[in-house]
C-alpha cells in the first residue's frame, strides 16, 4: 500500500490562527480523505478532498472552517481556520489506492493543541 | 444508515492469554469489515477485512477476525496475548449496499491493555 506522510506531526497554536496540514503519499491514489479524532473520541470523517474540484464536506464541517486542497493525485492540504480550544484533536489523513479499494490507508497523524 | 458498535471501552488480559475484542455492525447490503489498531502517538494501521469467502480471517501480527452473518459480528481475537499488543482498537464497516463511494464508519474504540 501507499506510504503517507503528514505535516506538521504535531503543533501547539494560538487560538485565532490557522494551521495547515499537508499529506503526502508516494504514489498516485484515487481518493483522499481528512478525518478528525477528539481527544477519547473514535474517528470522524471532515471530508473528501476532490483532486481537481472542491471537496466534498460532511454534515457539521463547512469550507470556510477547513478549506481543502487537492492539486494532484498524490498530495492534499487541510488548513483549520480561526482555530479555538475545541479543535484541538488529531487530524488523520487517509487513502484510497485506486477506484473499488475497499480498505483505506491512514497516515500518522497530526497531533493540535490549541490554547 | 450503517453503524458499528464496540461494546467494550478496556479489555484487559494477562499476557499469554487468548484475547477478543467485540464488534457487531449494522447495514442494509452486504457489509466489508475492518480492524484497525492504534498505538500511542501513532496513526491508525489496517490489521485485517472480511469482504467475501472465508469467515475467518488473518491478519498481521497473529490476528484473526471471524465474521458471523447471522449475529452481525466481527470479533477480532489472538491465541496468545503480548505486551506489544496494548494498544487502541477500532473495528469499523462498509456497507455495499450504498455506491461504491460509501463511507468507512469506525466504532467508538477498545483499549487493550495487556499485563504482564
Amino acid at each position: 500500500s501507499a506510504v503517507i506522510s503528514q505535516k506538521p506531526s504535531r503543533d501547539i497554536c494560538q487560538r485565532g490562527t490557522s494551521l495547515t496540514i499537508q499529506c503526502q503519499v508516494d504514489s498516485q491514489v484515487t481518493m483522499m480523505f481528512w478525518y478528525r479524532q477528539q481527544p477519547g473520541q473514535s474517528l470522524t470523517l471532515i471530508a473528501t478532498a476532490n483532486q481537481g474540484s472542491e471537496a466534498t464536506y460532511e454534515s457539521g464541517f463547512v469550507i470556510d472552517k477547513f478549506p481543502i486542497s487537492r492539486p494532484n493525485l498524490t498530495f492534499s492540504t487541510l488548513t483549520v481556520s480561526n482555530m479555538s480550544p475545541e479543535d484541538s484533536s488529531i487530524y488523520l489523513c487517509s487513502v484510497e489506492n485506486f477506484i473499488g479499494e475497499e480498505t483505506q490507508y491512514f497516515g500518522p497523524g497530526t497531533r493540535l493543541l490549541v490554547l | 444508515a450503517q453503524s458499528v458498535a464496540q461494546p467494550e471501552d478496556q479489555v484487559n488480559v494477562a499476557e499469554g492469554n487468548p484475547l477478543t475484542v467485540k464488534c457487531t455492525y449494522s447495514v442494509s447490503g452486504n457489509p466489508y469489515l475492518f480492524w484497525y489498531v492504534q498505538y500511542p502517538n501513532r496513526g491508525l494501521q489496517f490489521l485485517l477485512k472480511y469482504i467475501t469467502g472465508d469467515n475467518l480471517v488473518k491478519g498481521s501480527y497473529g490476528f484473526e477476525a471471524e465474521f458471523n452473518k447471522s449475529q452481525t459480528s466481527f470479533h477480532l481475537k489472538k491465541p496468545s496475548a503480548l505486551v506489544s499488543d496494548s494498544a487502541l482498537y477500532f473495528c469499523a464497516v462498509r456497507d455495499t449496499g450504498y455506491s461504491s463511494a460509501s463511507k468507512i464508519i469506525f466504532g467508538s474504540g477498545t483499549r487493550l491493555s495487556i499485563r504482564p
